[in-house]
């Protein structure tokens, strides 16, 4: 298996761009969070999905920002417009099913907002 | 919501001692604590995990061990090695919730 695929693996912007984040679970799994990591405030779930529908999203910072699965293998972390403190690594992770399953992260993207 | 504490926030050990870092759970109802590794630049990697049904979990030099009364567990590694060099993060699911709340992580100091 490829475990869980993110792309792209680094991306630089600038303020005010557009940004789309891209995520493919690994086969099966039912369940996809989106966390992000940055220095100051360690690593933050955003949101996570069941079966393609969002379950909780209370973890995404403002209006920015936005999520979507469209399918089972696919999943985008949209950010617009960015801003410098959106710079950060964003994993994406996925677990067979939620609860007590174990969670396998994306190598991430580290995102520059400059 | 969930708050997990991690306590030390970077601890330096000599090659083959035992290193001891641990964690503070708010949510009662908390009932997986996963522990993950992270090495420099790259995913944060599953070591071990508990539930809330057991006490202790072992795997060769890692130990868990969990205490739902105090509301805290503890990740325990021996005879450490330099491999073991990395950031180290305690996670607890807040009880009904799927995503995982972390600790701000340890970073893990092996000196030869």
């Amino acid at each position: 298996d490829a475990g869980v695929i993110q792309s792209p693996r680094h991306e630089v912007t600038e303020m005010g761009q557009e940004v789309t984040l891209r995520c493919k679970p690994i086969s099966g799994h039912d369940y996809l969070f989106w966390y992000r990591q940055t220095m100051m405030r360690g690593l933050e779930l955003l949101i996570y999905f069941n079966n393609n529908v969002p379950i909780d999203d209370s973890g995404m910072p403002e209006d920015r920002f936005s999520a979507k699965m469209p399918n089972a293998s696919f999943s985008t972390l949209k950010i617009q417009p960015s801003e410098p403190r959106d710079s950060a690594v964003y994993f994406c992770a996925s677990s067979l099913s939620g609860d007590t399953d174990t969670q396998y992260f994306g190598p991430g993207t580290r995102l520059t907002v400059l | 919501g969930e708050n997990v504490e991690q306590h030390p926030s970077t601890l330096s050990v000599q090659e083959g001692d035992s290193a001891v870092i641990k964690c503070t759970y708010s949510d009662s109802a908390s009932n997986y604590f996963p522990w993950y590794k992270q090495e420099l630049g790259k995913r944060p990697q599953l070591i071990i995990d508990i539930r809330s049904n057991v006490g202790e979990k072992k795997d060769q030099r890692i130990a868990v061990t969990l205490n739902k009364t105090a509301k805290h567990f503890s990740l325990h590694i021996t005879e450490t090695q330099p491999e073991d060099s990395a950031v180290y993060f305690c996670a607890a699911n807040g009880g009904g919730a799927d995503g995982l709340t972390f600790g701000k992580g340890t970073h893990l100091i092996i000196q030869p």
